[in-house]
């Protein structure tokens, strides 16, 4: 059974510093991953999605990382600032279909300006 | 494009009363959509797949005779909260996938229920 984790559960960070979430997912046999961003009561918006035969997408000042055999993915943000803080989820397909989605536990970012 | 709306975006019903939910995808059509359920500070979960004209499939553990899943369209799915009980309230969130196959999902901005 898959199971998805992200280390740290929350994190808080002075304004323009650079920081790494972390995905951690037992099965290697993903097709892709997808990071989503939270906000406070608010639905998911999608930052990045890489696909199985890749090892890194790049938007903006972010930038998520696949190493499908250590079963681990980053997502890298550069030069935070406030309005980057929310949570960050990664997810995956899993069951053997490709778009019925596993979400990991989340990282509560907060951004200190 | 591939914006997906909810409606309500919140709802107060009393225990025992049903409330129907609703998910449109704006801009595209949706051969499937899907239902999530977020508790406080907690991630989201599934609860169904909804495929268009065709019965909900409902993940372990969720009773398909209390959430039940319409897909009547291309552009519609509903989920219904039948005799609502305050352990029911949470934040439910659809997404759904486009015809060409794109196995992005796309998520809409989520309902908050509470029940009284």
């Amino acid at each position: 059974k898959q199971e998805v984790t992200q280390i740290p559960a929350a994190l808080s960070v002075p304004e323009g510093e650079n920081l790494v979430l972390n995905c951690s997912f037992t099965d290697s046999a993903i097709y892709n991953l997808q990071w989503f961003r939270q906000d406070p009561g608010k639905g998911l918006t999608s930052l990045l999605l890489i696909q199985s035969s890749q090892r890194e997408q790049t938007s903006g000042r972010l930038n998520a990382s696949l190493d499908k055999s250590s079963g681990r993915s980053t997502l890298y943000i550069a030069a935070s600032q406030p309005g980057d803080s929310a949570t960050y989820l990664c997810a995956l397909p899993y069951g053997g279909a490709t778009n019925k989605l596993i979400f990991g536990t989340g990282t509560l970012l907060a951004v200190q300006p | 494009g591939a914006v997906v709306s909810q409606h309500p975006s919140r709802v107060i019903c009393k225990s025992g009363t049903s409330v129907k939910i609703e998910c449109r995808s704006l801009d595209f059509q949706a051969t499937t959509m899907f239902w999530y359920r977020q508790f406080p500070k907690q991630s989201l979960m599934l609860m169904a797949t909804s495929n268009e004209g065709s019965k909900a499939t409902y993940e372990q553990g969720v009773e398909k005779d209390k959430f039940l899943i319409n897909h009547a369209s291309l552009t519609l799915s509903t989920l219904t909260v039948t005799s609502a009980h305050p352990e029911d309230s949470s934040f439910y969130i659809c997404s759904a996938i486009g015809l060409a196959g794109d196995y992005e999902q796309y998520f809409g901005p989520g309902t908050r229920l509470t029940v009284t």
